[in-house]
């Protein structure tokens, strides 16, 4: 079955950067875009950007565009968000989350989820 | 920004008990509409996509409805297991926004 499985928390000081990992399995990396989305303690859920591995093609929130980098692995299945200059108002659940594709178009909500990382930025 | 406002923000309810809950989107959406299920600790879970078309797996007691700016999400016999926080989620435009949440509670 189609999993996502991230990497752990992880506490970090302000200024520093922090990447997230999202192994997947069960489908074909290349052919989904993959979602970052984050929570921050008692928040609503907040979309962070998209990446497609098939062509490189991605969309960023403007609220962090040029602070957030978005990768991938092909070959180990695995896609990867770093967020830089962290403050503590990034305390947060971060999720990666499939974008699903239906009839070779993809559709922008989210059909399948990590289980979060938890990223603590303390001094 | 497309704005999702969600109502109420909390519900207590009864076993048994139809519930309804309302999203409205700053403009119009189309049906471009997911609706979320999140338990304490875990990550949502997808209900309900393209407004009304309900996600394989997910119990018939639950649907959606709606087009263009407001939306409902009802649960046709509330069980126990449905205590959790709903989200609704607009992908109309490429700057994707998530309501506020609505917490419901069993009495």
């Amino acid at each position: 079955q189609v999993q996502l499985v991230q990497s752990g928390a992880e506490v970090k000081k302000p200024g520093a950067s922090v990447r997230v990992s999202c192994k997947t399995s069960g489908y074909s990396f290349t052919k989904y875009a993959m979602h970052w989305v984050r929570q921050a303690p008692g928040q609503r859920l907040e979309w962070m950007a998209w990446i497609n591995p098939g062509d490189g093609d991605a969309k960023y929130s403007q609220n962090f565009q040029g602070r957030v980098t978005l990768t991938w692995d092909t070959s180990a299945s695995t896609a990867y968000m770093e967020l830089s200059s962290l403050t503590s108002e990034d305390t947060a659940v971060y999720y990666c989350a499939r974008v699903p594709r239906i009839a070779e178009k993809n559709y922008y909500y989210m059909d399948v989820w990590g289980e979060g990382t938890t990223v603590t930025v303390s001094s | 920004d497309i704005q999702m406002t969600q109502s109420p923000s909390t519900l207590s309810a009864s076993v048994g008990d139809r519930v309804t809950i309302t999203c409205r989107a700053s403009q119009n959406i189309n049906n471009w509409l997911a609706w979320y299920q999140q338990k304490p600790g875990k990550a949502p879970k997808l209900l309900i996509y393209m407004a009304s078309s309900l996600e394989s797996g997910v119990p018939s007691t639950f649907s959606g409805s709606g087009f263009g700016t407001e939306f409902t999400l009802i649960i046709s016999s509330l069980q126990p297991d449905d205590s959790a926080t709903y989200y609704c989620q607009q992908y109309n435009s490429y700057s994707l926004t998530f309501g506020g949440g609505t917490k419901v509670e069993i009495k």
